[in-house]
């Protein structure tokens, strides 16, 4: 069974510039996770699909991130404009259903600059 | 909101000492999950406990859940360097978004 893939693995941007990560999850998991991961600290949700809802977003800073699961399979999560603060891993996860156990992947590693 | 924190931050031992991290949740789970993050890599699920005051063994790892299902703990018998990295417990609670929340790590180093 494949795992999670997500790309890219690494992007260094500049403060300002737009950027976008992809993730297709687990065949078969209903549900999506996009976690972000600040050196030194947990991993923080910020939202969680359920096929292609919305289920939570209420960490998500939606002034600037944004994330869609349109086909209720692989999802997208972006920043624009980013700021030096946004450096972190992105991490996404994916379980067969609410609350199970979560699978990662490998994440993409974000530096502002 | 829920928090869950975890002591100590940091732990480091001789190979073949033992190592114990503490979970604590400010609210009542449902179940507990347990992952572990080696350096540069992602967290990898472990365990996951759902009775309260349930043990479960994994070889030299015992896990716990507390009897008030707000705390757990995770214990390494004879620690080895392949031990090194972050764990990483995640508290939850079940409603309609089912959220896990993670705790903030302890990472333990080994060394010979």
């Amino acid at each position: 069974e494949a795992g999670v893939a997500q790309s890219p693995r690494y992007k260094i941007i500049e403060k300002r510039q737009s950027v976008a990560f992809w993730c297709n999850p687990i065949s078969g998991h209903a549900t999506l996770y996009w976690y972000q991961q600040i050196l030194g600290q947990g991993p923080k949700l910020l939202i969680q699909f359920q096929n292609n809802g919305v289920v939570d977003d209420s960490q998500l800073p939606k002034d600037r991130f944004s994330a869609e699961r349109l086909k209720g399979v692989d999802s997208t999560l972006k920043i624009q404009p980013a700021k030096l603060e946004d450096s972190a891993v992105y991490l996404c996860a994916s379980t067969r259903g609410l609350g199970e156990t979560q699978y990662f992947g490998p994440g993409t590693r974000l530096l502002v600059l | 909101g829920q928090q869950v924190m975890q002591i100590p931050q940091y732990q480091h031992v001789q190979e073949g000492e033992d190592f114990t991290t503490y979970c604590n949740s400010s609210t009542t789970l449902s179940n507990i999950q347990w992952y572990k993050q080696r350096p540069g890599g992602h967290p990898v699920f472990l365990i996951q406990l759902v009775k309260s005051g349930e043990v479960k063994k994994q070889k030299r790892l015992t896990f716990q859940f507390g009897e008030a299902k707000k705390n757990s703990s995770l214990h390494i018998t004879a620690t080895q360097t392949t031990d090194v990295g972050t764990y990483f417990c995640a508290g939850l609670v079940r409603g309609t978004a089912s959220k896990l929340t993670f705790g903030t790590g302890t990472r333990l180093q080994v060394t010979l």
